[in-house]
């Protein structure tokens, strides 16, 4: 069955630290991998995107993401965070056998201490 | 840029009564989903819609029921509300099927069911 598995519910970190939320899935096919930003009171919004080619993707915000196949992971890293990256991550990839459901993680809730 | 927006930020109903969320894109988007989304378990699909008045039951359809008679519109019905209902309710609309396409989020409802 495919999944995705955040583990890290919650990452307080300080202003200006260096911050990695972690991300695995599990998919017998390809995948195309999505990190997703939700700020308080709001939708979500698309962070970045794997789609193929280069395992390091850039995504808005200063943040990026690598995708690494043998780990089948896709941890998603910024090197100094801002108080305004307060916010819950979601990462997620497309049900990739028919359907046009979505696969999304918990969610890992970033708190950014000044 | 693509907007997709729900009826109410806020809605608070009570028990046994029928409740109406509607959703609007903008975008000519072909697909359209609703998620309830709940702490710890992240996002999850109540129904999808692939074109109007075409619909699929998502992981959790029970007690929920959708309409989707134009193509920009994908509404939720909850046809007699009850306490565990209430959650915050995301919609999202992606242009067709294809697992590249990301989702497009609307700001979410926050429902209250007393």
């Amino acid at each position: 069955a495919q999944s995705v598995t955040q583990l890290d519910s919650q990452v307080p970190v300080f202003e200006e630290a260096p911050v990695e939320l972690r991300c695995n899935y599990s998919s017998s096919v390809s995948v195309y991998l999505f990190w997703y930003v939700q700020y308080p009171n709001q939708g979500l919004q698309l962070l970045l995107k794997y789609l193929s080619g280069s395992t390091l993707v850039k995504g808005i915000n200063g943040f990026e993401a690598e995708f690494n196949k043998s780990q089948t992971s896709f941890h998603l890293r910024k090197p100094s965070v801002h108080i305004s990256d307060t916010a819950e991550y979601f990462c997620a990839f497309p049900n990739v056998s028919g359907t046009y459901k979505y696969i999304f993680g918990t969610g890992t809730r970033l708190k950014v201490l000044a | 840029d693509v907007k997709v927006t729900q009826s109410s930020r806020y809605l608070v109903k009570r028990t046994g009564e029928k409740v109406f969320l509607e959703c609007v894109q903008d975008m000519d988007h072909e697909n359209m989903f609703w998620y309830r989304q709940d702490p710890g378990l992240g996002l999850r699909l109540i129904y999808f819609s692939y074109d109007v008045k075409m619909k699929e039951k998502g992981d959790i359809p029970e007690g929920y029921s959708v309409s989707r008679e134009k193509k920009e519109r994908f509404s939720l019905i909850l046809e007699s509300a009850s306490t565990n209902q209430t959650s915050m309710y995301l919609c999202a609309s992606n242009l067709r099927a294809g697992s590249y396409n990301e989702q497009f989020f609307g700001p979410g409802t926050r429902l209250t069911v007393l």
